[in-house]
């Protein structure tokens, strides 16, 4: 069964940083591109970073250019997204999901940055 | 960066209804490679999203056949063709075509 389990979400105060990990299972991760989406509290999804299967190829939003660097090791089947200078708009639950077109998505983990 | 607009935004349905959602892209979607890579996901109430459809037709695994889309270029559609109560949720499109990913505003289906 293709699995994906978020972990590091927290609380942090703004201008911190966090360390998302995404441990997948069930699947030959190093042949799959991968995403992580977050969604705000109540609010719609929003694409935020894409690696692809050998980390040739990095996009990230806008919103997070700069701030955030997604990362892979293949050996591990396991994404990250290192999250710095975090700001209150970036509260939200991160999710990863695989491929170009989010085939299967994790369960999500929280990322709450409040003083 | 490429808007998805999404209509309605709230779908009252009666059981055993049908019910379609509308979503336009400010952009074709038709990649270089001449696929088309648009996609819906259901997001339950509680739930993470998963999803539905992809490449604009095509149901992916364990996927009712009540559900099925449609469209091209613009101009895209899902539809139910008969709403049971696990449908309740939240509906998105998502182009997968242009960067940044995009995702329309989501469309909340209930039941009347």
């Amino acid at each position: 069964e293709v699995q994906l389990v978020e972990s590091g979400g927290g609380l942090v105060q703004p201008g911190g940083s966090l360390r998302l990990s995404c441990a997948a299972s069930g699947f030959t991760f190093s042949s799959y591109s991968m995403n992580w989406v977050r969604q705000a509290p109540g609010k719609g999804l929003e694409w935020v970073s894409y690696i692809s299967s050998p980390s040739t190829l990095i996009f990230y939003a806008d919103s997070v250019k700069g701030r955030f660097t997604i990362s892979r090791d293949n050996g591990k089947n396991s994404l990250y997204l290192q999250m710095n200078s975090l700001r209150a708009e970036d509260t939200a639950v991160y999710y990863c999901a695989i491929g170009r077109g989010g085939d299967v998505w994790g369960k999500g983990t929280t990322v709450t940055v409040s003083s | 960066d490429i808007v998805m607009t999404q209509s309605p935004l709230s779908l009252p349905v009666t059981l055993g209804q049908p019910a379609s959602i509308s979503c336009r892209s400010s952009q074709s979607l038709v990649h270089s490679d001449g696929d088309t890579y648009l996609n819906w996901f259901q997001q339950r109430p509680g739930q993470s999203p998963r999803r539905l459809i992809y490449k604009v037709s095509n149901r992916d695994s364990g996927v009712p056949d009540r559900f099925s889309g449609s469209g091209s270029g613009t101009d895209f559609t899902l539809k139910i063709s008969r709403v049971e109560a696990e449908d309740v949720g939240v509906y998105y499109c998502m182009q997968g075509t242009h960067w940044p990913r995009t995702f329309g505003q989501g469309t909340k289906l209930e039941i009347k």
